[in-house]
């Protein structure tokens, strides 16, 4: 079975700078997807950015980029210039390639204070 | 597109009633799912089905039947609701990773929020 972790359930951040959300995955497979969402206050679950793990290339979406480091199973995620509109609920999630289940961490609480 | 809706948003049931909380998606996917959100524990698998007819259980399938008559359509039935039923649920749906291409990412409806006295 696949496992999701995010080790960091709070995280704060000031207005204009930069954060980091951490997400660690346990697999045996070689060919897969990750996903980042935002669940905001608003509960709609909102695709950030994904990235296929055949590309060595990081994955970015105007502020938000990731690093996704296969080899240690790490798939962060970077929000350049925080906005008040960022704080939500952050959950990563992985797919096999053939699969058809996501595997959801249990998310990561971001706050933006002004 | 309207996307992923879910019918009804909000839901009060007394133990051992019954209900059935509707997904409907007009992107023509093939996979539908459904999934449970509580506090601390994230999203987790009820059922999903591949298409149209078949469904298959996910993580915490117990106490939940679903049925997919239609393609756009999942439907999640709750026989007899216990208070450990209360939580928000959300339906997904999606391409088929077996597409030779594609984008294979969750679609999400806005979640029902179901409290069971």
């Amino acid at each position: 079975a696949q496992t999701v972790t995010q080790s960091q359930p709070e995280m704060s951040v000031q207005e204009a700078e930069t954060v980091t959300l951490s997400c660690t995955y346990d697999t045996s497979e070689n060919n897969y997807y990750l996903f980042w969402y935002k669940q905001p206050p608003s509960r709609q679950m909102i695709l950030v950015i994904r990235q296929e793990a055949y590309k060595q290339q990081n994955a970015t979406e105007n502020r938000f980029s990731v690093n996704f480091q296969k080899a240690a199973k790490s798939f962060s995620l970077k929000i350049s210039d925080s906005q008040l509109g960022d704080t939500a609920m952050y959950f990563c999630a992985f797919m096999k390639q053939t699969g058809n289940q996501f595997y959801f961490g249990t998310g990561t609480s971001l706050t933006v204070i002004p | 597109n309207a996307g992923v809706t879910q019918t009804p948003k909000f839901r009060v049931l007394k133990t051992g009633q019954s209900m059935t909380l509707l997904c409907a998606q007009d992107m023509n996917h093939e996979y539908m799912y459904w999934y449970r959100q509580d506090p601390g524990m994230g999203l987790r698998l009820i059922h999903y089905s591949v298409g149209e007819g078949t469904t298959a259980k996910g993580e915490v399938p117990d106490g939940y039947n679903v049925s997919r008559l239609k393609k756009q359509n999942f439907l999640l039935g709750l026989e007899s609701a216990a208070p450990s039923q209360t939580s928000v649920y959300f339906c997904a749906s999606s391409y088929s990773t077996f597409r030779t291409s594609g984008i294979y990412e969750q679609y999400f409806g806005p979640g029902t929020r179901l409290t069971v006295t």
